[in-house]
Parts: structure tokens; sequence; C-alpha cells
């Protein structure tokens, strides 16, 4: 089982709309989360970090659940820049290391 | 603040023929490391190093070696490359002071093995 899952979509939506998607983790030892964008080719760039109590940026809202193993991205009134793949991306704390889920891919169409 | 840099942004090999990528980062981050991609899986971490002289195996270190030749560089060796290296190479540096684990990424390597 991968350590980072994440519906690989795409999730094709209009300008406008409100987007939203999860991705699952399996080492229970994860500690830090976090949401990175990579656009088409290049390299990944930190979103945000993700809080326990879950946290917002702008249009952008993450959340963790750290019951049910899981953390979640909603984007509110997409524009065409927000068009990409989200990479969801753990930490163990022990060794720093980062787990990469495969991405999520979201296209905003006029 | 070139931020991280990578050379060369692409490459073509033949099976067995081996090759070195560059990675240097002008943030002053004490731990560095190497990521393939490939299509469909995440990011694999390759090698990293946490800090100026030492270095660790990740996920899918068989056949890679890296060197820490000082603080900013950290390179990436294929000794005898196979198509099944063909992927996209990404370093990245990361400072752990203060609680920041960001990790900065270079544009990244494009490597197919033919």
């Amino acid at each position: 089982r991968k350590e980072v899952e994440q519906d690989p979509g795409p999730f094709n939506v209009p300008e406008g709309a409100t987007v939203a998607f999860n991705c699952t983790y399996s080492n229970s030892a994860s500690q830090s989360f976090f949401w990175y964008r990579q656009d088409c080719r290049k390299e990944p760039k930190l979103l945000m970090s993700v809080y326990s109590s879950g946290n917002e940026d702008g249009r952008f809202t993450a959340q963790l659940n750290r019951a049910s193993q899981y953390i979640s991205l909603l984007i509110r009134d997409s524009k065409l820049s927000d068009s990409a793949t989200y990479l969801c991306v753990v930490m163990r704390y022990n060794d720093y290391k980062l787990s990469f889920g495969a991405g999520t891919t979201v296209t905003v169409r006029a | 603040n070139a931020g991280v840099t990578q050379t060369p942004k692409f490459q073509v090999l033949k099976t067995g023929q081996s090759m070195t990528l560059q990675c240097a980062q002008d943030m002053n981050h004490n731990s560095m490391y190497w990521y393939r991609q490939d299509p469909g899986m995440g990011l694999r971490l390759i090698y990293y190093s946490a800090s100026e002289g030492t270095t660790d195996k990740g996920e899918v270190p068989n056949g890679y070696n890296v060197s820490r030749l000082n603080k900013r560089e950290f390179s990436l060796r294929l000794e005898s490359a196979a198509p099944s290296q063909t992927s996209v190479y990404f370093c990245a540096s990361t400072d752990r002071v203060f609680q920041n684990y960001e990790q900065y990424f270079g544009p990244g390597t494009r490597l197919t093995v033919t």
C-alpha cells in the first residue's frame, strides 16, 4: 500500500466553482502535512502547511483528520491560474523525510 | 538568489553510460535531497544529505550514488544507466531551523535512457 494516496482526477471545474479533494496517509507516525502545487513539467512548490485545527490561506482551506488519517484541500472561487497538480505530502518527525502522493490534477475552464 | 539550480536540464543517455547530475543551492540550507518523479507516481526519495558530510539512502537508491561536495552542492551519479532510470530528477533543499520544513526544489533534469 502506498504511504500517501490521492485521487488522480482530473477535476474539471468552471471558473468560480468550488473544488475539494482528499488524500489519505497510512503511517500514523506522520506528524506534519503539506500541500504542494506542481505546474506542468515544473518543480513542486509549497502551497500551504496543514495544521491540526485546519487553516485557510485566501481561497484555499486545508483540513486534517488524524483519526481517519486524511487531509483535504478546498479551493473556493476557482481561477484559471489554479489549474495544476496538487501534491499531498506527509513528513515523519523522526527522520524529516517527506512522502509524496502522486497528485490530483485540477483543470479550471473559462 | 537563484535558489536551487540543477544541470543539465535535459539529457539522453545510452544504456550503460554514466553521468552526474549537479545540484547547488544558495540559501545556506543544511539538508539536500534527490528525488525522481515517474508518471502516476509520487516523487520518490533516492538519497538525502541531512547535513554537510552525511548522506543516507532513501526509498529507491539502487543504481545511484551521491556526493555532498560542500554545504551548497549535492550531486547524483548514475554509474551505468538503465532504461528504468528514465525519469525526471528533482533536487531539493531545506533548512529545518525554527521548524521550517519547506523544501525548495530545483527545476528538474529530464533524463531519457535508451
